[in-house]
């Protein structure tokens, strides 16, 4: 089973804050990488996708990505209280079945 | 119209019955998959499954067990159901290609009594 780690929190931020949410991975091999968000009760819902060395910015959302660090890491910039949720920091397996490894998720609130 | 859809959403039933799990994608997807997410949100797969083959998670007690009668659907079988499979059971597919992401369905809740 490979190892995706994160920080359960919670993690709080005020509105308009930057949220700053980590995962670092055990697998060196593996090669995509993912933000889910996931409201209480809900399904994951994708975020962001990140393949490569560097930054990959979407609106709000920044992913970042170190791979000889195995850390990828997600900002939130100008949190809104609807920005609270679980993060979930997900991993490809690099077999042909795409299997996603998760980690344990980071609890998120924006305070208004 | 609904990606990926399960059924039913809450399932209740007692120690020893067997239940199932349905679930459909209509996105044309080669790949599907359940995911159990436990109490303390833990996501952690338990079946990937394509036209090709079946990849099981080898921590997956075998009760559990996929049934695809086509590439749109694959159903979750569960036999001797155990408290400890209280969880979350979230269905998902994804194109066969390599790195893509998964769309997960809505989700269903089993509380085992």
């Amino acid at each position: 089973q490979k190892e995706v780690e994160q920080n359960s929190g919670p993690l709080s931020v005020p509105e308009g804050a930057i949220a700053s949410l980590n995962c670092t991975y055990s697998d060196r091999g593996s090669q995509s990488f993912f933000w889910y968000r996931q409201y209480s009760g809900k399904s994951p819902e994708l975020i962001m996708f990140i393949y490569s060395n560097g930054d990959k910015e979407d609106g709000r959302f920044t992913a970042q990505l170190n791979k000889a660090s195995q850390y990828v890491s997600l900002l939130i910039r100008d949190s809104q209280p609807s920005d609270s949720a679980t993060y979930l920091c997900a991993v490809n397996d690099q077999t042909g079945a795409n299997n996603l490894f998760f980690g344990t998720g980071t609890r998120l609130t924006v305070i208004p | 119209d609904t990606a990926v859809s399960q059924t039913p959403k809450y399932l209740v039933t007692q120690m020893g019955n067997d239940k199932s799990i349905k679930c459909e994608q209509n996105l044309g997807h080669d790949t599907m998959y359940w995911y159990k997410q436990d109490s303390k949100k833990f996501l952690k797969i338990m079946f990937s499954y394509n036209n090709k083959e079946l990849i099981i998670n080898e921590t997956v007690p075998n009760r559990f067990s996929p049934k695809s009668p086509d590439k749109a659907h694959l159903n979750l079988h569960i036999n001797s159901l155990e408290l400890g499979d209280s969880a979350v059971y979230f269905c998902a597919s994804s194109p066969l290609l390599a790195n893509t992401e998964a769309f997960f369905g809505q989700g269903t809740r089993l509380t085992v009594v």
